[in-house]
């Protein structure tokens, strides 16, 4: 199946920080998702974004399908950005349908006053 | 607007005990839907999913089981818990149309003693 990592897999930042989260994987997809797991547990919708590039208030995204990666960056970062980030994606093709996503193992940020 | 519900939020169970967790969607009619776990730290992984009323597919081999009695309903169950069912469960549904996102529910925390 395919392989979906992420990086980096910690990352502590001062609030004001930029940052760029990075998803790679292993094969071509025809989905690809970035969530955000809050404190509590829900996960949250940040984008749908399979290709090109996205933008959400302090938020974008880019996907390059081409070669396999997506990157999440985060600017003017603030204390409730805390949580753990993470890229998901539905393989190409894959026999059976369903739309499955495959989970990589997440970034956890923790924004600092 | 869809939403999705899942309950109950918390459960401790002993080991050896029935489970039967139980995810409803409204706003939506015939979704595809997914049941996820995620042990502790991060990581999600698909259990199972159904692209219909009486359609699961496994896949993962375990101790558990799903079921989809109605359109909208998604129940997760075992017969005897172990002590490696502790974990956090996740529903979601497929949105129907363009684009095709995954969208989850709060979640249950269950922990087996």
């Amino acid at each position: 199946g395919i392989q979906v990592e992420q990086s980096p897999p910690d990352l502590i930042l001062q609030e004001g920080a930029n940052s760029t989260l990075r998803c790679n994987f292993s094969d071509s997809v025809n989905n690809l998702q970035w969530f955000h797991q809050n404190p509590w547990g829900q996960l949250i919708n940040l984008f749908y974004i399979p290709s090109g590039t996205k933008q959400n208030g302090r938020l974008s995204a880019t996907t390059v399908a081409t070669e396999r990666y997506s990157l999440l960056y985060i600017s003017s970062s603030q204390t409730t950005d805390s949580g753990v980030y993470f890229c998901a994606v539905n393989e190409w093709g894959l026999t059976g349908g369903g739309n499955k996503l495959t989970f990589g193992t997440g970034t956890q940020l923790k924004v600092e006053l | 607007s869809q939403t999705i519900h899942q309950w109950p939020a918390t459960l401790v169970q002993p080991v050896g005990s029935p489970l039967s967790l139980e995810c409803t969607v409204e706003g939506t009619s015939n979704p595809n839907l997914y049941w996820y776990r995620q042990a502790a730290g991060r990581g999600l992984q698909l259990l199972f999913y159904s692209v219909g009323i009486g359609q699961i597919s496994s896949e993962v081999p375990q101790n558990l089981s799903a079921s989809r009695p109605q359109d909208r309903q998604f129940i997760l169950s075992s017969k005897k818990l172990l002590l490696s069912d502790s974990g956090f469960y996740l529903c979601a549904y497929l949105r129907s149309w363009d684009p095709y996102e995954q969208y989850f529910g709060p979640g249950t925390r269950l922990t087996v003693t």
